[in-house]
């Protein structure tokens, strides 16, 4: 069935190191979110991308929307430990229906 | 309230016994979802409510789980006769988004430990 397929599911970095994650469809997505889930935490949103091509940056994390809206990127520059935590992408599978279905996260280490 | 709320925020019981997992949304949020979450896996969806609508229940794994949420207040998953494969953190979350789903807020989370 339709789902929505992340990678790598883990990533080990040295401080400074760039990352990156990326959530695949097989379908055209509406839109896509990410969040971010610190250790022993909850998710929380980081960002929405809707139009296709869309970029967004947000300081050293820039994230982008495939032109086809079927993949996604969440890049990294210059990782720092403060980034350790697992992201998710977040898509609704089905056109009109309103639930989120969850990647299941890449979770990222920060060595210092 | 200012966040979604959970309660309570750990549970441990015993194998066989039913337990109930309380979630109160942000104030004005129309949706609601239920996820669960095991040890160092993703999410999976469990419920979703909008308003008055009818649930999507499509996510609940047995007819052991059910949950409900009067009007847009607070909603209530409940397990009966938990096994151990239950043990799991669950999430609730709300958002204001109606037809284009929008930013979800979500709460500390509920942990239960079945024995």
């Amino acid at each position: 069935g339709q789902q929505v397929m992340q990678i790598p599911q883990y990533q080990h970095v040295q401080e400074g190191e760039d990352f990156t994650t990326y959530c695949n469809s097989s379908t055209t997505l509406s839109n896509i979110q990410w969040y971010k889930q610190r250790p022993g935490g909850h998710p929380v949103f980081l960002i929405q991308l809707v139009k296709s091509g869309e970029v967004k940056k947000q300081k050293r994390l820039t994230f982008q929307f495939g032109e086809a809206k079927k993949n996604s990127s969440l890049h990294i520059t210059a990782t720092q430990t403060t980034d350790v935590g697992t992201y998710f992408c977040a898509v609704k599978l089905n056109s009109g229906y309103s639930t989120l279905t969850f990647g299941k996260g890449t979770m990222l280490l920060v060595s210092p | 309230g200012a966040g979604v709320s959970q309660s309570p925020s750990n549970k441990v019981t015993e194998k066989g016994k039913d337990v109930e997992l309380r979630c109160d949304p942000i104030s004005g949020h129309t949706a609601l979802y239920w996820y669960r979450q095991r040890l160092g896996q993703g999410l999976e969806f469990l419920i979703y409510f909008q308003g008055n609508s009818a649930p999507d229940k499509s996510g609940l794994p047995s007819d052991r789980f059910s949950a409900e949420r009067t009007g847009e207040s607070v909603s209530t998953l409940t397990i009966q006769r938990t096994q151990q494969e239950d043990s799991a953190v669950y999430l609730c979350a709300s958002s204001t988004a109606l037809a284009l789903t929008g930013e979800l807020f979500f709460g500390e989370g509920s942990r239960l430990t079945v024995l």
